[in-house]
């Protein structure tokens, strides 16, 4: 079974700082990732997710993830962060061939204005 | 995209007593539906499989009769916590993949408290 660690359980950032929020995970065979986030009172939004290709990938909200195959990371970045950013954050992952999503504990990033 | 909705959003329920809370693809049909439960300042942790016509399959460690799950149609699954009790007070999230089966979507999310 996958394993999903973030690193980050609660970021503080003022607007326009840059944003990088830490995933690592523990699973021998190929994987699919994802980060998913959850505005305050809303559904788990998907930002982006990684298949296959170029390891950079770009979502939505300006927001970017790379996979590092060798560091089993897939972290998130985003070069200026808005006050509309504060949300929770997480780390998914499913085994290539398996639809079951395994979730990092998640990062609560409050950015002030 | 595609819009799972979850029902209801907020439960307070008495200790022995059965809740059931609903999961439903609004604009697509879900062969598969997927049960979380959250805890607070933790991660989503998968309890079941949810599959259209056939009996869920449960993670290990999940009380299969404890948390009873019914996906009787292509749009409906429901997920019944029977005998509640204070431990079971949690946020549970359902998601559904669509048709192209890369993206999973999710539910609003249900807060259930047992008293």
């Amino acid at each position: 079974a996958q394993s999903v660690s973030q690193h980050n359980h609660h970021v503080i950032l003022s607007e326009a700082a840059s944003l990088e929020l830490g995933c690592n995970y523990s699973y021998g065979g190929t994987v699919n990732l994802f980060w998913y986030v959850q505005y305050p009172g809303q559904h788990l939004q998907l930002l982006l997710k990684y298949f296959s290709g170029d390891p950079l990938v770009k979502g939505i909200k300006g927001f970017e993830a790379e996979f590092i195959k060798s560091k089993f990371s897939f972290n998130l970045r985003k070069p200026s962060v808005q006050w509309s950013d504060t949300a929770e954050y997480f780390c998914a992952v499913n085994a290539d061939n398996d639809y079951k999503l395994s979730f990092g504990a998640g990062t609560t990033v409050t950015v002030r204005a | 995209g595609a819009v799972v909705s979850q029902h209801p959003s907020r439960v307070i329920c008495k200790s022995g007593t059965s809740v059931k809370i609903e999961c439903r693809s609004l604009d697509f049909q879900a062969t598969t539906m997927f049960w979380y439960r959250q805890f607070p300042k933790k991660s989503l942790m998968l309890m079941a499989t949810s599959n259209e016509g056939s009996k869920a399959t449960y993670e290990q460690g999940v009380e299969k009769d404890k948390f009873l799950i019914n996906h009787a149609s292509l749009t409906l699954s429901t997920l019944t916590v029977t005998s509640a009790h204070p431990e079971d007070s949690s946020f549970y999230i359902c998601s559904a993949f669509t048709g192209d089966d890369t993206e999973a979507f999710f539910g609003q999310g249900t807060r259930l408290t047992v008293v």
